[in-house]
C-alpha cells in the first residue's frame, strides 16, 4: 500500500514533442505528490508537485494531471528540449510532519535534438 | 542560493569497515533526511531527523545505522560494519518545515568491496 507504480521505465521524445510519465498509488492518506528531476551525478531536484485538492497545476512547460478518484497522476512536459533529458521520479508522502517520500522507480528522458 | 552538500562525494570502503557520511543542510532548515539509492532502483526512504532524535525509520536503517547531528551544521550518517548491499547512492535532504519542500544534496556514493 505504500508502493507508487512509475510507467514508463524509458522515454524517448523528438525534440518539441510532448513527454508524458504516468503514476498512481494505493494509499488514500497520500496528499502531496511531487515529481523530481535527476540529472546524472546530481541530487534530485524538485520540478513541480501538487495536492489532491486540484486537477491539474501547470509551471511552464511542466504540468501535473492528477486524478484523485484514479488514485494516478502523470508529469506532461510540454515542447520537450534536449535539456529535458534526465530521470524523473514521482513521489508521494501523507499527512504528518515526518514527511518521508516513497518513491516510484524512475523514467528515463531522452529527448531527441 | 543556498543549498544542500555532502562529502565525500565517493567513498570506498572494505566490508566490515565503519563509514560517516556527511551532510551540511540548508542553514535554517529543522527537518533532515536520509536516503539510498542502490544503482538502477528507486530511492529509498532510510530515516527522518528532527529536534535532535529521529522522527522516522525504515526497516533498512538496523542497528548497523545511526544518524546524529553533532554541531548545529552537520548531520551525518554512521553505517558501523558495511556490508556489500549497503553499496548505493546516499542523499541527504531537509526541508524547513515537516511538510516543506526537501531539497536534496548531490549525494554519496559508497562502494563496499
Amino acid at each position: 500500500q505504500q508502493q507508487v507504480k512509475q510507467s514508463p521505465q524509458s522515454l524517448i521524445v523528438q525534440k518539441g514533442g510532448i513527454s508524458i510519465i504516468n503514476c498512481a498509488y494505493e494509499n488514500t492518506a497520500f496528499d502531496y505528490f511531487p515529481w523530481y528531476q535527476q540529472f546524472p551525478g546530481k541530487g534530485p531536484a524538485l520540478l513541480i508537485a501538487i495536492r489532491p485538492d486540484v486537477s491539474e497545476k501547470k509551471e511552464g512547460r511542466f504540468t501535473i494531471s492528477f486524478n484523485k478518484s484514479a488514485k494516478q497522476f502523470s508529469l506532461h512536459i510540454m515542447d520537450s528540449q534536449p535539456g529535458d533529458s534526465a530521470t524523473y521520479f514521482c513521489a508521494a508522502t501523507d499527512a504528518g510532519n515526518n514527511r518521508k517520500l516513497i518513491w516510484g522507480l524512475g523514467t528515463s528522458l531522452a529527448v531527441n535534438p | 542560493e543556498p543549498e544542500v552538500t555532502q562529502t565525500p562525494s565517493h567513498q570506498v570502503t572494505q566490508m566490515g569497515q565503519e563509514v560517516i557520511l556527511r551532510c551540511v543542510p540548508i542553514s535554517n532548515h529543522l527537518y533532515f533526511y536520509w536516503y539510498r539509492q542502490i544503482l538502477g532502483q528507486k530511492v529509498e526512504f532510510l530515516v527522518s531527523f528532527y529536534n535532535n532524535e529521529i522522527s522516522e525509520k525504515s526497516e533498512i536503517f538496523d542497528d548497523q545505522f545511526s544518524v546524529e547531528r553533532p554541531d548545529g551544521s552537520n548531520f551525518t550518517l554512521k553505517i558501523r560494519s558495511t556490508k556489500l548491499e549497503d553499496s548505493a547512492m546516499y542523499f541527504c535532504a531537509s526541508s524547513e518545515w515537516g511538510a516543506g519542500e526537501q531539497f536534496f544534496g548531490p549525494g554519496t556514493r559508497l562502494t563496499v568491496l
